[in-house]
């Protein structure tokens, strides 16, 4: 089965700095990857997915990601962070019909 | 465009008792899913439908039924709820989910079992 780490439970970063946020993927096979974001008491929305192509994956409110299949990751970034970006994010995998998720990563932003 | 609509939003079970919480979407998607949210877990599939008339156990589908008699409908179902069951369900929908389309989620329901 697959499995997805995301290696930070949570990560603290002050406004306008640098974000990256972690996880890896465990399946050799085919697999799509995905980040999510999910506000407080709100459901999961899709901030990018990575399907075939292109490595580097940009999203929506300035988030892109890099698939990496040696190191089989799939990082997220952003350079410069806005308070509202805080919130928590997910990334997943997608293998058959089954998406795997990670357990989360909470990004607060400092102002 | 309603999207996934998740009821109801909250509530609150004794052990032993029974529910359904009710999924549907209004997107003419084919694959629906049942998810459980658990603090510090992430998601975990319980349940998932291909299209009416097909489901198909996830990740942790016991102490759970599904079933899919419409394209729109997708109800998860609870017979005797446990303590365990507490946590918060996402139901979400997609059209395909193998290429170019994407999982909608519901706003979730919040169940708590005392």
């Amino acid at each position: 089965a697959q499995s997805v780490t995301q290696l930070d439970s949570q990560v603290p970063v002050f406004e306008e700095a640098p974000v990256e946020l972690r996880c890896n993927y465990s399946s050799s096979v085919s697999v799509y990857l995905f980040w999510y974001v999910q506000y407080p008491n709100q459901g999961l929305q899709l901030l990018l997915k990575y399907l075939s192509g292109s490595t580097l994956v940009k999203g929506i409110n300035g988030f892109e990601a890099e698939f990496n299949k040696s190191q089989t990751s799939f990082h997220l970034r952003k350079p410069s962070v806005h308070i509202s970006d805080t919130a928590e994010y997910f990334c997943a995998a997608l293998t058959g019909n089954q998406f795997y998720f990670g357990t989360g990563t909470s990004l607060t932003v400092i102002p | 465009n309603a999207g996934v609509t998740q009821t109801p939003k909250f509530r609150i079970l004794k052990i032993g008792q029974s529910m359904t919480l009710q999924c549907a979407q209004d997107m003419n998607h084919n694959y629906m899913y049942w998810y459980r949210q658990d603090p510090g877990m992430g998601l975990k599939l319980i349940y998932y439908s291909v299209g009416a008339g097909i489901t198909d156990k996830g990740e942790v589908p016991n102490g759970y039924n599904v079933s899919r008699s419409t394209t729109e409908d997708f109800p998860l179902r609870l017979e005797l709820a446990a303590p365990s069951q507490t946590s918060v369900y996402f139901c979400a929908s997609s059209l395909d989910p193998t290429f170019k389309n994407i999982q909608y989620f519901g706003a979730g329901t919040r169940l708590s079992v005392l």
